[in-house]
């Protein structure tokens, strides 16, 4: 299995800052690269696909990037609703999807 | 806007089979482009895909779970299904159904929507 990794796993911000996660593949997946945001008690939600594509609706503060094993996922001016946790997942591997731990961000 | 929900049982003991049902509704689950799958979710933990089944019927499961796993589709009723077997306290978790958007031609697929999730606790 292709084993995904993300720093931090949690991390404190303020209204307005600019939050930056990571996401490392335990092989390179290309731009097989999927970032999901989840709120307490629902279902995650697709914000950035193929690495750099944003969903449509998704604001366009939130962008992706990288390729190979190292991607990150910017939120360039979080706001009060971005607290929540954020997943990377990767398409590569079709037989196995895996997801990574999760970065949870709240409020300072 | 396409919709799905999960239903079925919410209490499962020991040894026994969990049965879920998801119903898709406002679209087809027989459109080319996409597959179905079941994704779950441990309290307080991270996400876990347990496997997905294409309109055709073909199915693809994870690994790890491959022996116990049985995903269906019901054109007719425009709904897919999950069976787990022998099911123990760890396969206690919200379990998602969520339609895969496949693109041949980039390669690339996504999880896009997802239904509300469904509690399924193992327990005696």
């Amino acid at each position: 299995d292709i084993q995904m990794t993300q720093s931090p796993s949690s991390l404190s911000a303020s209204v307005g800052d600019r939050v930056t996660i990571t996401c490392r593949a335990s092989q390179s997946i290309s731009s097989y690269l999927n970032w999901y945001q989840q709120k307490p008690g629902k279902a995650p939600k697709l914000l950035i696909y193929a690495a750099s594509s944003l969903q449509s609706g998704v604001p366009s503060r939130f962008s992706g990037s990288g390729s190979g094993t190292d991607f990150t996922l910017t939120i360039s001016s979080l706001q009060p609703e971005d607290f929540a946790t954020y997943y990377c997942q990767q398409s590569y591997s079709t037989l196995a999807f895996t997801f990574g731990p999760g970065t949870k961000v709240d409020i300072k | 806007q396409l919709q799905l929900q999960e239903s079925g049982s919410g209490l499962v003991k020991p040894s026994q089979t969990l049965s879920l049902t998801c119903a898709v509704s406002g679209g087809s689950i027989s459109s080319g482009g996409y597959s179905w799958s079941w994704i779950r979710q441990p309290p307080g933990k991270g996400l876990e895909w347990i496997g997905y089944i294409y309109h055709s019927g073909s199915t693809y499961y994870n690994p790890s779970l491959k022996s116990r796993v049985t995903i269906s589709v019901d054109r007719s009723k425009n709904q897919f299904s999950l069976k787990l077997s022998s099911v123990t306290a760890a396969d206690t978790a919200v379990y998602y159904c969520a339609r895969e958007v496949v693109v041949v031609v980039a390669a690339t697929r996504w999880f896009d929507p997802w239904g509300q999730g469904t509690l399924v606790t193992v327990s005696s």
